[in-house]
């Protein structure tokens, strides 16, 4: 199983919207309704954002979607703020009951 | 409110096992699967194992020769062995709890690093 694509970087200035894409193959992004999200600052574990592509768990901003389109999730991130800024993971279901990661992409807040 | 406790050597010599446990407080282990993950330093993430109340594993297949998880549900704990490890074993090492309905770990512990040197 090959990791799952993502762009190395993503900026965007306070107050604008940014997107971060996620792509697979169609034997798991495509697959599989069980796509998620995860944003880790420096020195900190992982947190959830975004499971099964479009939902958020309790406490998260809505500012944070996700979506999917084919073999490619996305996640976007509304109405940046600068406490965004972290490194976001996306994550798939792959079958037979195996997951797999994608490489990280560094959100800078301009 | 469910939290999780990495616990375990931070430095393991090569060749050797890696062990690890997990503790779970404020959700009992019965309830959902639990997994093991890592992060190499300044790298991605990577999925280990995870592991149901009734000792059912699944293991990442790159692993899976090196890797046994077991749990221990009158401890509300967990554990993780990785045998022969060598320098590229060095990571983070996270747990996490695994929904039966799978897909995602929420939450995880704060992780704990280990490191591989002679």
């Amino acid at each position: 199983q090959s990791a799952l694509t993502q762009p190395p970087s993503a900026s965007g200035s306070p107050g604008q919207t940014v997107t971060i894409s996620c792509t697979g193959t169609s034997s798991d992004v495509g697959a599989y309704n069980y796509v998620s999200w995860y944003q880790q600052h420096p020195g900190k574990a992982p947190k959830l954002m975004i499971y099964e592509v479009t939902k958020r768990p309790s406490g998260v901003p809505d500012r944070f979607s996700g979506s999917k389109s084919g073999n490619t999730a996305s996640l976007t991130v509304s109405g940046l703020q600068a406490e965004d800024e972290a490194d976001y993971y996306c994550s798939s279901y792959a079958g037979n009951s195996n997951l797999i990661f994608g490489g990280g992409t560094k959100l800078t807040v301009l | 409110q469910v939290q999780l406790q990495e616990s375990g050597p931070g430095l393991v010599k090569p060749s050797e096992t890696l062990s690890l446990t997990c503790t779970v407080s404020g959700d009992s282990i019965s309830t959902y699967y639990w997994g093991w993950l890592r992060q190499p330093p300044g790298k991605g993430l990577e999925w280990i194992a995870y592991i149901y109340h009734t000792g059912s594993t699944n293991y990442n297949p790159s692993l899976k020769s090196r890797v046994t998880m077991s749990i221990d549900t009158s401890k509300n704990h967990f554990s993780l062995r990785l045998s022969s490890v060598t320098a590229a074993d060095t990571a983070v090492y996270y747990c996490a709890r695994y929904p039966p309905s799978g897909g995602w770990f929420d939450p995880w512990g704060q992780g704990t690093l280990v490191t591989v040197s002679s």
